[in-house]
């Protein structure tokens, strides 16, 4: 069974960093980009990131390029989500999801406040 | 930016009518490799996305043959024929073509 699970969600204040994973099983990672999307409460959903399964690769809108970084550990089947200088617009559930969109996680919920 | 355009906001449907969204996108949504990468979600309440259908049409594994994907180019539809109570929820269209990749604001479907 395909299972894709986040942590490290909290509360943070303004400018702090916080780090997200992403563990999962049921498939085999390696072979798969690995996509973070945001949803602020109460709104629609945002694309945040993107690496591509290798982890050479990554991309991001210019909302959070320079202050995210997406990675992956192949060997141990998690990806992370490293966010920077966080902002109160940044406050939303963040999911991970596998190539395509086709599985994603529960999501952890950041919250940045002062 | 790719704007995914969604209509309508919201729906309100009796069990076993049917329905249609609408997603338009700003550009062409066919790729170099020639495929359209355009895809529809529905988010139950409470609960993650589910993706529905990929490349405008194909229907994911364990999706009810109720739900179809139409359109090419820059103009998709979205159809559940004879809804059910399990299908209220947020349906969402996601382009995949291009970066940055972009979601259409949602329609909220309700169950009469």
């Amino acid at each position: 069974e395909v299972q894709l699970v986040e942590s490290g969600g909290g509360l943070v204040q303004p400018g702090s960093p916080l780090k997200l994973s992403c563990a999962a099983s049921g498939f085999t990672f390696s072979s798969n980009w690995l996509n973070w999307i945001r949803q602020a409460p109460g709104k629609g959903l945002e694309w945040v990131a993107s690496i591509n399964p290798d982890g050479s690769s990554t991309y991001y809108p210019d909302t959070v390029k320079g202050r995210f970084v997406v990675s992956k550990d192949n060997a141990k089947n998690t990806g992370y989500l490293q966010m920077n200088n966080l902002r109160s617009e940044d406050t939303a559930m963040y999911y991970c999801a596998r190539t395509g969109f086709a599985y994603w996680g529960q999501g952890t919920l950041v919250t940045v406040s002062s | 930016d790719v704007v995914m355009t969604q209509t309508p906001p919201s729906l309100s449907v009796a069990i076993g009518q049917s329905v249609s969204i609408s997603c338009k996108s700003s550009q062409s949504l066919v790729a170099s490799d020639k495929n359209t990468y355009l895809n529809w979600l529905l988010q139950s309440p409470g609960r993650s996305p589910k993706r529905l259908i990929y490349q405008v049409s194909k229907l994911d594994s364990g999706v009810p043959d109720r739900f179809s994907g139409s359109g090419s180019e820059k103009d998709f539809t979205l159809k559940i024929s004879r809804v059910e109570a399990e299908d209220l929820g947020v349906y969402y269209c996601l382009q995949g073509t291009h970066l940055p990749l972009t979601f259409g604001s949602g329609t909220k479907l309700e169950i009469k």
